[in-house]
């Protein structure tokens, strides 16, 4: 298996611009991760989703971030209009049978707003 | 201003020696715990779990234990390799809330 996988890996954007990131899990796995990860806040959750359908979203910044999760395989998350201050690493991740089993992550979209 | 950023703590051991990272929990009602092994530019990857009805688990090299009486959680690795380097995250799940600690950064010196 080829894991999850992420694209784009790095984007470096100018404000106001948006930002589309893509994610991939693997294979038969039913709940899907977003996190964010800064050196000021460490790893956040910002939502997850079963089976396609978001479940908690709490973690969602502000209503510039938007994410979708139209089929089991594909999930995005959009940044609109985008600001420096979420330059960070977004992580997406995927697991089996619930949220707090262990979790595959990818390798990360370095995104960099200036 | 000066920007601050998380204090992770850090653990700087010598290669072949054994490593002991700890992890307080928050959550007296947490069933279920997973250590993360973050290596610099990649996501975090589960090295071992262990759930509330165990205080100890071994795997290859790591062990982990859990003292539910003050909440603490703690992996010991053996015979450190410098491959170990690496920020190193406790998880506690409770149900479905799952919460991640800000992580411990483990330096092997050659």
């Amino acid at each position: 298996d080829a894991g999850v996988i992420q694209s784009p890996r790095h984007e470096v954007t100018e404000m106001g611009q948006e930002v589309t990131l893509r994610c991939k899990p693997i294979s038969g796995h039913d709940y899907l991760f977003w996190y964010r990860q800064t050196m000021m806040r460490g790893l956040e959750l910002l939502i997850y989703f079963n089976n396609n359908v978001p479940i908690d979203d709490s973690g969602m910044p502000e209503d510039r971030f938007s994410a979708k999760m139209p089929n089991a395989s594909f999930s995005t998350l959009k940044i609109q209009p985008s600001e420096p201050r979420d330059s960070a690493v977004y992580f997406c991740a995927s697991s089996f049978g619930g949220p707090a089993y262990e979790q595959y992550f990818g390798p990360g979209t370095r995104l960099t707003v200036t | 201003g000066e920007s601050v950023g998380l204090h992770l703590p850090t653990l700087s051991v010598q290669e072949g020696d054994n490593s002991i990272i700890n992890c307080a929990y928050s959550n007296s009602a947490s069933d279920y715990f997973i250590w993360y092994k973050q290596e610099s530019g990649k996501g975090p990857q589960f090295i071992i779990d262990i759930r509330s009805n165990m205080d100890k688990r071994q795997g290859q090299r790591v062990t982990v234990l859990l003292n539910k009486t003050v909440k603490h959680l703690s992996l010991q690795i053996a015979a450190t390799q410098p491959g170990d380097s690496a920020v190193y995250f406790c998880a506690e799940n409770t149900g479905n809330q799952f919460y991640f600690g800000t992580g411990t950064s483990l330096t092997v010196i050659p």
